[in-house]
Parts: C-alpha cells; sequence; structure tokens
C-alpha cells in the first residue's frame, strides 16, 4: 500500500538553527514527490517537485533533496516566517500526504 | 494569473442539511480534484474531475459528489451532513504537466 511518513510531527528551531525535516515513503514507481508549505487556515502552498533519486531543489532558505526511499526539506538559519505545517506528497493519480511536520520558529 | 478561488471561505450547516462547494481552477487547467482536511486523518483525496468527467474517486461515501462545467470551473456536494464532515475542503487544479496548486479552501462545520 502506498504510505507517505512524516517526521517529526512537531518541531520547535530558535531563529537561525538550521534542521532538516524527513519524509518516507513507500510507493511502486515513484512519480513526483511534492513538497507543500501550509499556514494556519490556508490552503497548501506549492515548494518543491522531485523525480529522481539524487535531485535537488532550492528556494531561499529551503532545500529539498530526494533518495530512492526518503525526501529531505533542509531549512538553513530559519526565520520566525518560516512557522508553518511543511506537507510532503507523492503522485499516484492523485496527491497521498503525510501528516506533516508542524515547525515553529522562535525570535 | 489568478490563483484557484474557492467559495465561499466558511459555511455553517446543520446536521442532515446538503451543502455546495464551489472552485473556480487557474485558467488552462482542466483538472480539478478535492481534498478534505481533518486534523485526524489529514488531507485525503476525495476525487478528480478533468474535461467534465470524473477521472478518480477516493474513498468517500456516496453522499460526497462533484461536478465539472466547461470552463473546468467544479463544484462539490455533500448531502445529510454527519459532524464528521466538519472540514477544511481543499480544491486543487493542475494540468497533465504541472504540479497541483490548491486554493484557499472552504472550512465547513456542521453542527
Amino acid at each position: 500500500e502506498d504510505q507517505v511518513t512524516q517526521s517529526p510531527e512537531a518541531l520547535r528551531l530558535q531563529e537561525g538553527e538550521s534542521s532538516s525535516l524527513n519524509c518516507s515513503y513507500t510507493v511502486s514507481g515513484l512519480r513526483g514527490l511534492f513538497w507543500y508549505r501550509q499556514d494556519p487556515g490556508k490552503g497548501p502552498e506549492f515548494l518543491f517537485t522531485l523525480y529522481s533519486a539524487g535531485e535537488e531543489k532550492e528556494k531561499e532558505r529551503l532545500k529539498a533533496t530526494l533518495t530512492k526511499k526518503e525526501s529531505f526539506l533542509h531549512i538553513t538559519a530559519p526565520k520566525p516566517e518560516d512557522s508553518a505545517t511543511y506537507l510532503c506528497a507523492v503522485w499516484r493519480g492523485k496527491l497521498i500526504f503525510g501528516q506533516g511536520t508542524e515547525l515553529s520558529v522562535k525570535p | 494569473k489568478a490563483g484557484v478561488t474557492q467559495t465561499p471561505r466558511y459555511l455553517i450547516k446543520t446536521r442532515g442539511q446538503q451543502v455546495t462547494l464551489s472552485c473556480s481552477p487557474i485558467s488552462g487547467h482542466r483538472s480539478v480534484s478535492w481534498y478534505q482536511q481533518t486534523p485526524g486523518q489529514g488531507l485525503q483525496f476525495l476525487f478528480e474531475y478533468f474535461s467534465e468527467t470524473q477521472r478518480n474517486k477516493g474513498n468517500f461515501p456516496g453522499r460526497f459528489s462533484g461536478r465539472q462545467f466547461s470552463n473546468s470551473r467544479s463544484e462539490m456536494n455533500v448531502s445529510t451532513l454527519e459532524l464528521g464532515d466538519s472540514a477544511l475542503y481543499l480544491c486543487a487544479s493542475r494540468t497533465e504537466n504541472t504540479e497541483a496548486f490548491f486554493g484557499q479552501g472552504t472550512r465547513l462545520t456542521v453542527v
């Protein structure tokens, strides 16, 4: 069965303290792994798409990487405005989401 | 370019009633999908419409239905509302070769 698991469930960082979020997946034949950011009460905002192992993408303080079994979202020197829930999903004719990691960055 | 627009943003309904939610996709996007988000279950796929045809369906009861119009706008209907239907309902649009872009959602509260 296709499954996406994110860890940790919640992460509290001090401003400037770099860290990584994990997304493990079990799917037969990956056709895209997606990262989204969601602020409370709003819809998910697209961040990255990764298709093959070894692929990396960057945007400001965020960098997403992909292996054959998991993806990481690295956050370098985070700021309070990076506080949000980060969602990982795989494409299987529909998006299958993990439960998300709630990130809180304190000044 | 305008994003995905969902209306209304908030709804309060009583058990047993029915509700219709609306979604206008990004211009040029022919695929519209609906997702339900709850604290316990996270984001779950309801169904996808492409060129007015339902292309894929999730594991939800028949009370949940949808349709798509020729201009790609989509509606979702939930009949005989239950308390457990309280959720954030999200619509996403895409082309065949792009990622899905989400609207801001409709917050449905069933009392």
